[in-house]
């Protein structure tokens, strides 16, 4: 059974510009959650997706953005990148909401230069 | 406010000696999960297990072992005998139930993480 996939896995963009990541969770799983992770804010949540609306949103500025597809594939869009965007982003997939065992994808590091 | 506290920010032990990892948690909420997780240098997050707030009870697997006080509010983590291979950032979180869309417990409320170095 594959496990969560992050892709890219690495990414290198330039202040201004915007990027997309994707995240394709467990066979079967339709809950998706994302979170960014920096060494000085650590590990912080973003959103969380369940059949394709956004359940609940973390203290994030909106140029912030998600969706997840009706294969319960997500994805997230970050706008006006700016050096502080650089971080591992991380994305957790969960059979739903209610369960609360989230398995972790190896994430994407994104660097903005 | 819901808050994790992971005091320990980086231990260094030598192969086999035990080793426990402190967690004091903050929530109003009656009915939440507390998790650790454990980060390898890969990046991924590994479950290493859940625990709801109406159970108490002190759970072993293997060399883990974790220690719940509602009274104290902590969820400490200890490990037997450690090994080189447990040499990892550990994340202790507690689930954000309560916080809006009926309970949605997919937002994880996370710790800062402690560093550690098993030496052989």
């Amino acid at each position: 059974k594959a496990g969560v996939t992050q892709t890219p896995r690495y990414l290198i963009k330039t202040r201004g510009q915007q990027v997309t990541l994707s995240c394709s969770p467990i066979s079967g799983h339709r809950s998706v959650s994302w979170y960014q992770q920096t060494p000085g804010q650590g590990l912080q949540f973003l959103f969380e997706y369940f059949s394709e609306t956004q359940r609940n949103k973390g203290n994030f500025p909106g140029r912030f953005s998600g969706r997840q597809f009706s294969n319960s594939r997500s994805e997230m869009n970050v706008s006006t990148l700016e050096l502080g965007d650089s971080a591992l982003y991380l994305c957790a997939s969960s059979l739903d909401p209610r369960r609360t065992e989230a398995f972790f994808g190896q994430g994407t590091r994104l660097t903005v230069v | 406010a819901q808050k994790v506290t992971q005091a320990q920010t980086e231990i260094s032990v030598v192969e086999k000696e035990d080793v426990t990892l402190d967690c004091v948690y903050e929530t109003r909420d009656t009915t939440y999960y507390l998790f650790w997780y454990k980060q390898p240098p890969s990046g991924e997050l590994v479950f290493l297990i859940r625990r709801n707030s109406f159970d108490e009870q002190n759970e072993i697997s293997g060399r883990y072992s974790w220690n719940f006080q509602k009274s104290t509010s902590s969820f400490n983590f200890t490990i037997t005998a450690s090994q080189v291979v447990d040499s990892a950032v550990y994340f202790c979180a507690l689930s954000g139930a309560g916080s809006g869309y009926g309970g949605s417990q997919g937002n994880l409320i996370f710790g800062k993480g402690t560093k550690l170095s098993v030496k052989p």
